[in-house]
């Protein structure tokens, strides 16, 4: 069965900081999507970013980037120089690729305040 | 194409009333999932369709719950006998999978949900 776990519920940090979000997850199967989502405020869960599990080359988009170590089964999110506007909930999600069980799984999230 | 539209935006029950709400996918999308959210909770997946044919529903719904997706366009999940218990957000999302072309694979996007207040 898949699993997400997202082990920190809250960090606070301040503005300009630099910030990592952990993300471990479970999966049987050998080739899946990681995701990344945000939920500001207003609450519509907005994507972040999709990873095949056959492509482990790191990614970075502006002040954003993303760790994927498939030897340690995780898939650990950075925000550089960290923003008021960064201030969301953040959730880790998996879905298998060729797998019966190939529904969107998510974390619980983690909570991120970017203090000013 | 304006995304995923979720109808209505929310709603507010009599416990052991029914509801319905509706789900309008991004019109190319083949995949439709339902997710609840509580307070403080991560999406919990409910059920989810390929075109017209539900593929899973969690063992966590009852038989209150049923969705539908006729013809593989919008979809519908009903709530029978509301239980206060099921107050909380109702997600709908859509995305498209191929398992042929694996390239023509894209993300969920998620409409902006339903809320449920059960009384």
């Amino acid at each position: 069965a898949q699993k997400v776990t997202q082990a920190q519920t809250e960090i606070s940090v301040v503005e300009k900081e630099d910030v990592t979000l952990d993300c471990v997850y479970e999966t049987r199967d050998t080739t899946y999507y990681l995701f990344w989502y945000k939920q500001p405020p207003s609450g519509e869960l907005v994507f972040l970013i999709r990873r095949n599990s056959f492509d482990e080359q790191n990614e970075i988009s502006g002040r954003y980037s993303w760790n994927f170590q498939k030897s340690t089964s995780s898939f650990n999110f950075t925000i550089t120089a960290s923003q008021v506007v960064d201030s969301a909930v953040y959730f880790c999600a998996l879905s298998e690729v060729w797998g019966r069980d190939d529904k969107i799984i998510f974390g619980k999230g983690t909570r991120l305040h970017i203090l000013p | 194409d304006t995304g995923v539209s979720q109808n209505p935006r929310h709603k507010i029950t009599k416990r052991g009333q029914n509801v319905t709400f509706r789900c309008d996918p991004i019109s190319e999308h083949n995949r439709l999932y339902w997710y609840r959210q509580t307070l403080g909770q991560g999406p919990e997946f409910l059920t989810y369709f390929q075109n017209e044919a539900q593929l899973e529903k969690s063992r966590l719904l009852s038989d209150r719950f049923s969705a539908e997706r006729p013809k593989g366009s919008f979809s519908t999940l009903e709530i029978q006998r509301t239980e206060q218990g099921d107050s909380a957000m109702y997600l709908c999302a859509s995305s498209r999978r191929d398992r042929t072309f694996l390239e023509r694979d894209t993300e969920a996007f998620f409409g902006q949900g339903t809320r449920l207040t059960v009384v």
